[in-house]
């Protein structure tokens, strides 16, 4: 079956632009997780839902990111006036409810130059 | 910032070599989870392990969830090229339910 998608797969923002990135989880995977990697590093936490309900976005770095899942499947990763210590993969992963099993899409590279 | 100590940080090795990898933590993880990660890709799960002190294989992988729930290891059995990647250990904290990655073991075989 379809693993976990992501688009853009790069993406190139001049800073101060506002930037979205997409994530389909697997069908049928109540819990999806948004990650961010930066070069050399693994994956840091950036928020956490189930369902439509963001359970968790301790892992945000500053009030320009802003994550949602209107409808419990597609969720979109927004970066308001970014800036270059954005620069990192973005990483969905999606899982099923209760299960720590996270499967990973591919990322989105995002530079900002 | 991240509670995993993976080590070691990188490894060179001969094809057909036995590989060993392992994580350490100050906290108690309640899931230890083994992910591989090529350039360009997302991590792959590997080997998930749920209790203490059990022992799991996939293939030619062998994980153990450590007795202390406070560290893993992770052996590779005669490397093949295709074995070359980051491999990701990921620990669920005990105290707040969250998965932490450490920041990778970069396996090189050599020619």
């Amino acid at each position: 079956g379809a693993g976990v998608s992501q688009s853009p797969r790069y993406k190139v923002a001049k800073r101060g632009q506002d930037v979205a990135l997409r994530c389909d989880p697997i069908s049928g995977h109540v819990s999806l997780f948004w990650y961010q990697q930066a070069l050399g590093q693994g994956p840091e936490f950036l928020t956490y839902f189930q369902n439509e309900a963001q359970l968790d976005k301790s892992g945000l770095p500053s009030d320009r990111f802003f994550a949602e899942r209107p409808e419990g499947s597609v969720s979109t990763l927004k970066i308001q006036r970014t800036q270059q210590e954005d620069s990192a993969v973005y990483l969905c992963a999606s899982s099923l409810v209760k299960s720590y099993e996270q499967y990973f899409g591919p990322g989105t590279r995002l530079t900002v130059t | 910032g991240q509670q995993l100590n993976q080590s070691p940080q990188s490894m060179f090795i001969q094809e057909g070599e036995d590989v060993s990898m392992n994580c350490t933590s100050s906290s108690i993880f309640n899931t230890w989870l083994w992910y591989k990660q090529d350039p360009g890709e997302g991590p792959v799960l590997l080997i998930a392990l749920y209790k203490a002190g059990e022992l799991t294989s996939n293939g030619r992988l062998t994980a153990q969830f450590g007795i202390t729930r406070k560290d893993s290891f992770l052996n590779i059995s005669a490397s093949i090229p295709s074995d070359v990647g980051i491999y990701f250990c990921a620990g669920r904290r005990n105290r707040d339910d969250k998965i932490i990655f450490g920041k990778g073991t970069r396996l090189h075989i050599l020619p």
